[in-house]
């Protein structure tokens, strides 16, 4: 029954390669969410959509592309994979009115 | 821009000590949370203030919010080792109509010593 899922959990792989990480959410929630947290554990927003639009597009390198199916799932691809890409991916969803934020467990990505 | 300022970012604490964990930010939100981070797992939500003047409490732990001077406060009595964690306010940056995102502040961790 959780309520927002990652896959996978870990990702090891070498620079240069592609990789995608997959998010899917069963409340119901029309806007979902990627951040992203740093080594040092800071946490920030990469991509936002709201019923599959694009909302929020901060200054991450075009080699990440969000693309949501449907409002259930927004997943992130990433190309050229380099080693700063190294982090947590936090995929996370919101619903309306005064509902919080539901944040999945998380990707573990490292590249070698 | 929306700069969220959470002090200290490390804080060491003895068991049955108080202390207060502060959040500041910038610009006018009229929504603030309070998550809760252990090593290796997700982001719980602990608390959600809306209103100027809001408190709650839960166990431990009782945040407040005070819109006017743009702070938020995260207030913990009698620690206890369980309570060692990294500790992130967050607040509600809203695009317009949209329903908006979270800026964070950097976190901060707590250790809990006997």
């Amino acid at each position: 029954d959780t309520a927002v899922s990652q896959t996978p959990k870990y990702l090891v792989t070498q620079m240069g390669n592609d990789k995608s990480i997959k998010c899917e959410q069963n409340l119901g929630h029309d806007t979902m969410y990627w951040y992203k947290q740093d080594s040092k554990k800071f946490l920030k927003i990469m991509f936002s959509y709201n019923n599959k639009e694009l909302i929020i597009n901060e200054t991450v390198p075009n080699r990440f592309s969000p693309k949501s199916p449907d409002k259930a799932h927004l997943n992130l691809h990433i190309n050229s994979l380099e080693l700063g890409d190294s982090a947590v991916y936090f995929c996370a969803s919101r619903g309306q009115g005064l509902f919080g934020y539901t944040f999945g467990s998380g990707t573990r990505l490292t590249v070698v | 821009e929306l700069k969220v300022e959470q002090n200290p970012l490390f804080l060491s604490m003895q068991e049955g000590k108080n202390y207060t964990i502060y959040c500041n930010y910038s610009t006018t939100s009229d929504r603030l949370y309070w998550y809760r981070q252990d090593p290796g797992k997700s982001l719980e939500s602990l608390f959600v203030l809306l209103s100027n003047g809001a408190v709650k409490q839960e166990g431990r732990l009782m945040a407040s919010l005070d819109t006017k001077a743009r702070l938020s406060t995260l207030h913990i009595t009698a620690a206890v080792h369980d309570l060692s964690a990294t500790y992130f306010c967050a607040v509600d940056m809203r695009y317009g109509g949209s329903q908006g995102n979270l800026i964070f502040g950097k976190g901060t961790k707590l250790s809990v010593k006997p």
